[in-house]
């Protein structure tokens, strides 16, 4: 029978444009959240972090957005590159509350960027 | 540092054979992930280990599989038997303590035929 992948969310970009990456976590009580990049062939790689107790960090040429009420965080890249392009992922890790899901470092289901030269 | 080496990094492999990942996490890293991903399900946690002890292996699909970490530098995911629905990029991770960033090898990618 057909098979039924994921279908990612993708954005595309032209180089130099800004470029906003969405992601609605699961857990209201995940009190820490990463970003990671995963191209072509290769595990994924940390980008930024943040956690509960901010609402916004900056790192070079991308910034990450935490908006708790709503479980959103966003990933800012500004003037984005061919380089850039990859798929991104959220991650999120509940808190040392003493259940046994601490640690869990859970990943959303990813976007696909691609960025025009 | 050479990150999170994992091997082998492609193995293909009969229905029914048994098949074993290896890992060895990055040095004085106290926890230890096994993640495995395909198109149809994403990046699926399957089981992670704290100080070598596993922590939660609730993610783990079936009895066919299992997960040991004998030692800190040391980690393998065993199938047996395998099955064609196996086949994926099966990654492995690290972390300095439990709830902070992981960091992930290159992956093996399984192919049961």
């Amino acid at each position: 029978g057909e098979s039924v992948g994921l279908h990612l969310p993708t954005l595309s970009v032209q180089e130099g444009d800004n470029s906003i990456i969405n992601c609605a976590y699961s857990n209201s009580a995940s009190d820490y959240f990463i970003w990671y990049k995963q191209e072509s062939g290769k595990g994924p790689q940390f980008i930024i972090d943040i956690r509960s107790n901010m609402d916004k960090r900056q790192g070079q040429r991308v910034t990450v957005l935490l908006n708790k009420t709503v479980k959103h965080l966003s990933l800012q890249i500004a003037a984005t590159q061919p380089g850039d392009s990859a798929v991104y992922f959220c991650a999120e890790i509940p808190p040392p509350a003493g259940g046994t899901s601490y640690g869990k470092l859970t990943f959303g289901q990813g976007t696909i960027l691609t960025v025009h030269p | 540092d050479a990150g999170v080496i994992q091997s082998p990094r492609h193995e293909v492999t009969e229905m029914g054979q048994e098949v074993t990942l290896r890992c060895k996490p990055i040095s004085g890293h106290n926890s230890l992930f096994w993640y495995r991903q395909t198109m149809m399900r994403g990046l699926e946690l399957l089981i992670y280990f704290n100080n070598n002890v596993p922590i939660d292996d609730s993610g783990m699909p079936e009895d066919r599989f299992s997960a040991k970490m004998p030692n800190a530098s040391f980690s393998t995911l065993k199938i047996q038997p395998s099955e064609p629905r196996d086949s994926a990029v099966y990654f492995c991770a690290s972390s300095l303590v439990l709830g902070s960033e992981a960091f992930f090898g290159q992956g093996t990618r399984l192919t049961v035929v």
